[in-house]
């Protein structure tokens, strides 16, 4: 059983551009959030998605946008890259449907370096 | 709005010894959950423990147990028979559901990094 991925692994860019990154989840899994890790600090929410809508957000500007597809993978995309946005980005997957608190189990992360 | 606050950058244990790394946490839900998180440098976030609110029981995972002082808003995590494979980054992290039914957002402390002692 495929735990979460994320691709790619490793992605630099300049300032300017713009990046997608993208996450499948853990088989079972129907709601996918991403963080954002920036170097020595914990992951900061971005936003969480379910049933191909964005339901929650955290404090992040609108250059950060993302969605789901009906198979629950989903992508990640930032504009206008800053330098500021060079950080780890997680994916994490979850499923909805128990009657109790689900895990979020983590992707690897994609290092995002912006030049 | 929910804060975690680790207050110990790092730490350092002996193999076999026993460490204790803290977290306070602020919230005004009564009804959430906490959680400590692993991640090594392979940077794979990894649950350790998880410790629901409304249980008065604390938690615990092999050598893994927590301290949950839900008045003091404390949740600390106690790992014993310490061996070189616990070195890594821990963050203490809380959450709660909301009522849509979804697992709401993670929120992070900074962090404590681990370290042996040789």
């Amino acid at each position: 059983d495929a735990g979460v991925t994320q691709s790619p692994t490793h992605l630099i860019k300049t300032r300017g551009q713009q990046v997608t990154l993208r996450c499948s989840p853990k088989s079972g899994h129907d709601t996918v959030s991403w963080y954002q890790q920036a170097l020595g600090q914990g992951p900061q929410f971005i936003f969480q998605y379910y049933e191909e809508e964005e339901r929650q957000r955290g404090n992040f500007p609108d250059r950060f946008s993302g969605h789901q597809f009906p198979n629950y993978s989903s992508e990640l995309n930032v504009n206008a890259l800053l330098l500021g946005d060079s950080a780890l980005y997680l994916c994490a997957s979850s499923s909805r449907l128990a009657s109790s608190y689900n895990e979020q189990f983590f992707g690897p992360g994609t290092r995002l370096t912006v030049l | 709005a929910q804060t975690v606050t680790q207050s110990q950058p790092e730490m350092s244990v002996q193999e076999a010894e026993t460490v204790t790394l803290s977290c306070t946490y602020d919230t005004s839900e009564s009804d959430y959950y906490l959680f400590w998180y692993k991640q090594p440098p392979s940077r794979q976030m990894i649950l350790v423990i998880r410790q629901e609110a409304y249980k008065q029981q604390n938690a615990t995972e092999n050598r893994f147990s927590v301290n949950f002082q839900k008045a003091a808003k404390s949740f600390s995590l106690k790992i014993s028979d310490s061996q070189l494979g616990d070195a890594a980054m821990y963050f203490c992290a809380y959450s709660h559901k909301d009522s849509g039914g979804s697992n709401y957002k993670l929120t992070f402390g900074k962090g404590t990094l681990l370290t042996m002692n040789p």
